[in-house]
C-alpha cells in the first residue's frame, strides 16, 4: 500500500450503536499513526497517535488499536452519539518525516 | 495556549486572480504544515516547513503556488493565477515535532475560484 486508505468512506448509525473504522497504511518506513476527528466548520482535532505495534489508546467511549506489521489501526466508538458525527481522519507518519492522510470516514449518528 | 491562527476564513476570486493565506503556528511549534482539503478527499499535504526551511513541497504546484515562512514563525501561502480546481479548504497546522506528534490545525481558508 503506498497511500492511506480509509474505510467505510461513510457510515450512517443509530444513537447507541457501536461502530468501527478502518485505516491502512504502508507498514514500511512506519512511524507513527495519527487518528483526529473533523467536525463541520471546526479544525481537525487529534484523538489519539500511536507508534508501537500493538498500542491501544482510548479517550472515552472512543478506543483505538495500531497493528504496524500489517498495516492497520482500527477506530471504535461505543454507544455512538449525535455529536460524534464527524469526518475521522487518520494519517502516517514516516521516518522521513512525512504524514499522509487518508481520505477519512464521515459518521452520521442519527438520534 | 493559543491555537493555529489563519486568515481569511474565507474568499472567493476570479480565475487567473491571485490570493494569499496567512498561518500564524502555535508558539514553539517548529514544524509548520499547508495542506490543501478539496471535497470529499482528504487533506493533501502542499508544504512542510521545519523552522523556515522546507522539508517537503514535492506536491505543490510550484508553476502557481508559492509559500514562505519568513523568521520561522508566521507563513504565507499563495497562488498566482488561481485556477478553478484550486477551489478547496486550505489548512495550516503545526507542531513541536515532526510525524511524531499531534499536529494541532488551524480552522481553514474556504477558497472558491469562480
Amino acid at each position: 500500500i503506498l497511500n492511506v486508505e480509509q474505510s467505510p468512506q461513510s457510515l450512517h448509525v443509530q444513537e447507541g450503536d457501536s461502530t468501527n473504522f478502518t485505516c491502512s497504511f504502508p507498514s514500511s518506513n512506519f512511524y507513527a499513526l495519527h487518528w483526529y476527528r473533523w467536525e463541520t466548520a471546526k479544525s481537525p482535532e487529534a484523538l489519539f497517535v500511536m507508534t508501537l505495534n500493538g498500542d491501544e489508546k482510548k479517550k472515552g467511549r472512543i478506543s483505538a488499536t495500531l497493528n504496524t506489521k500489517e498495516g492497520y489501526s482500527y477506530l471504535y466508538i461505543k454507544g455512538s452519539q449525535p455529536e460524534d458525527s464527524a469526518t475521522y481522519l487518520c494519517a502516517s507518519g514516516t521516518s522521513y518525516d512525512k504524514v499522509i492522510f487518508g481520505p477519512g470516514t464521515s459518521l452520521s449518528v442519527i438520534p | 495556549e493559543a491555537g493555529v491562527a489563519q486568515s481569511p476564513r474565507y474568499k472567493i476570486i476570479e480565475k487567473r486572480q491571485s490570493v494569499a493565506f496567512w498561518c500564524n503556528p502555535i508558539s514553539g511549534h517548529a514544524t509548520l504544515y499547508w495542506y490543501q482539503q478539496i471535497l470529499g478527499q482528504g487533506p493533501k499535504l502542499l508544504i512542510q516547513f521545519q523552522n523556515n526551511g522546507v522539508v517537503d513541497d514535492s506536491q505543490l504546484p510550484k508553476d502557481r503556488f508559492s509559500a514562505e515562512r519568513l523568521k520561522g514563525v508566521d507563513s504565507t501561502l499563495k497562488i498566482q493565477p488561481a485556477k478553478l480546481e484550486d477551489s478547496a479548504v486550505y489548512l495550516c497546522a503545526s507542531s513541536s515535532r515532526q510525524g511524531e506528534t499531534e499536529a494541532f490545525f488551524g480552522q481553514g481558508t474556504r477558497l472558491t475560484v469562480v
